[in-house]
């Protein structure tokens, strides 16, 4: 079975700096597809990043980038000129096939702080 | 935009009582789900379904039953409420493409307190 491990329960940045939030996973497949999600304190947890296995490139959303490391089974997210609105809880996903539909695996995320 | 919606942010209800949460999905999705997230735990799947009237369990589906007679409405069912299902309830869809590249699109969530 799949396992998807955040080992930073909480990381602090200051305003403007860069950040990189570590996850690593388990699996035995080959193609798969990885995530990152933002769950701000107004709750709704929203898409940051996804990233698939096959791809060698990074994926990149404006500040927001991703170091795919496969054959380690490393997925680490860097935040670029943080922002106080970048505080929230971050979680690493990973997307397995549940039998009947594609569902997620979370990590137990990492509660990120910015500081002015 | 997707929108899920919970029906309630805030809950309390009381050991032993039958607890429904409610959520309804507006974007057609066949795929609609119930986690629990715990400090510490992350999300855990409780229940999923793939259609109408579909359902499969989750990593943690004692305790609870769901129901989805209707495409954009999927229940979550407390039968007997206990204090150790206390927590944030949220749920999710995502449509039915194949392709595992679909992300997951979440509710605001339920925090439910049982006393």
């Amino acid at each position: 079975a799949q396992t998807v491990t955040q080992s930073q329960p909480e990381m602090s940045v200051q305003e403007a700096e860069t950040v990189t939030l570590s996850c690593t996973y388990d699996t035995s497949e080959s193609d798969y597809y990885l995530f990152w999600y933002k769950q701000p304190p107004s709750r709704q947890m929203i898409l940051v990043i996804r990233q698939e296995a096959y791809k060698q490139q990074n994926a990149t959303e404006n500040r927001f980038s991703v170091n795919f490391q496969k054959a380690a089974k490393s997925f680490s997210l860097k935040i670029s000129d943080s922002q106080l609105g970048d505080a929230a809880m971050y979680f690493c996903a990973y997307n397995t096939y549940g039998g009947a539909t594609n569902k997620l695996i979370f990590g137990t995320g990492t509660l990120l702080a910015v500081q002015p | 935009d997707v929108k899920v919606t919970q029906s309630s942010r805030y809950l309390v209800k009381r050991t032993g009582e039958k607890v429904f949460l409610e959520c309804v999905q507006d974007m057609d999705h066949e795929n609609m789900f119930w986690y629990r997230q715990d400090p510490g735990l992350g999300l855990r799947l409780i229940y999923f379904s793939y259609d109408v009237k579909m359902k499969e369990k989750g990593d943690i589906p004692e305790g609870y039953s769901v129901s989805r007679e209707k495409k954009e409405r999927f229940s979550l069912i407390l039968e007997s409420a206990s204090t150790n299902q206390t927590s944030m309830y949220l749920c999710a869809s995502s449509p039915q493409t194949g392709f595992r590249n679909q992300p997951q699109h979440f509710g605001d969530g339920t925090r439910l307190s049982i006393l």
